[in-house]
């Protein structure tokens, strides 16, 4: 089944202990990217890949880092939670980047930072 | 500030109804304008999209109107249905920038029997 896998589904962690949420795809897409979703301000883009080792600021990238060594995959990385980063984060991916390539999204990590 | 203002945030419909949602732009370089759908504890779904070259783009029971002076565009959702029930968000993005979407802040749909 084509899908976008995120792990792990819910993390409760403390501020300062650092985490690493997965993404991975089996689609062969090109483009990936993370959001985060916040009640009233709906999805903002984290950072983006058009391709491997590939990777490019979004929207509000502060406080977190990625990496795309492989294709399939792109990890999302908190050095140092802070409990602003407590949201639900979704991985995305794209055949292209172009708007022909419509966005396929995991089912999200519900991430909590006390 | 939010680029894209998506109202309302929530929304009460009867089964049959008409559901309409509307957002609000203010770059003019956008020129892609998609609808996400998204049930609870899923990712959200390309619904519809619709380029500024044409005012209306209907698939089924979805329909967006585009209103390029206004920079607005609205979902309309016709007999409206109790599986329509979900979160609905309209997003954005400039020429070339294909998928790097500015998403409005969302719309909980909720169709009563």
């Amino acid at each position: 089944e084509a899908q976008v896998t995120q792990n792990p589904r819910y993390l409760i962690t403390v501020t300062g202990k650092k985490l690493t949420v997965t993404c991975s795809q089996n689609m062969n897409h090109e483009y990936m990217s993370w959001y985060r979703q916040d009640p009233g301000l709906g999805l903002r883009q984290i950072y983006y890949s058009m391709n491997v080792e590939v990777t490019d600021k979004g929207d509000v990238p502060e406080g977190y880092k990625v990496s795309r060594k492989e294709k399939r995959n792109f990890p999302l990385i908190l050095e140092s939670p802070s409990p602003n980063q407590t949201s639900l984060y979704f991985c995305a991916s794209s055949l292209r980047s172009g708007f022909n390539s419509p966005l396929h999204f995991g089912n999200g990590t519900r991430l909590t930072v006390t | 500030q939010q680029q894209v203002k998506q109202s309302p945030q929530s929304l009460i419909v009867q089964k049959g109804g008409i559901s309409i949602i509307n957002c609000a732009y203010e770059n003019t370089a956008f020129d892609y304008f998609p609808w996400y759908q998204q049930f609870p504890g899923k990712g959200p779904a390309l619904l519809i999209a619709i380029r500024p070259d044409v005012s209306e783009k209907k698939e089924g029971r979805f329909t967006i109107s585009f209103n390029k002076s206004a920079k607005q565009f609205s979902l309309h959702i016709m007999d409206s249905q109790p599986g329509d029930s979900a979160t609905y968000f309209c997003a954005a993005s400039r020429r070339n920038a294909g998928n790097m979407l500015t998403f409005g802040g969302g719309t909980r749909l909720m169709v009563k029997p």
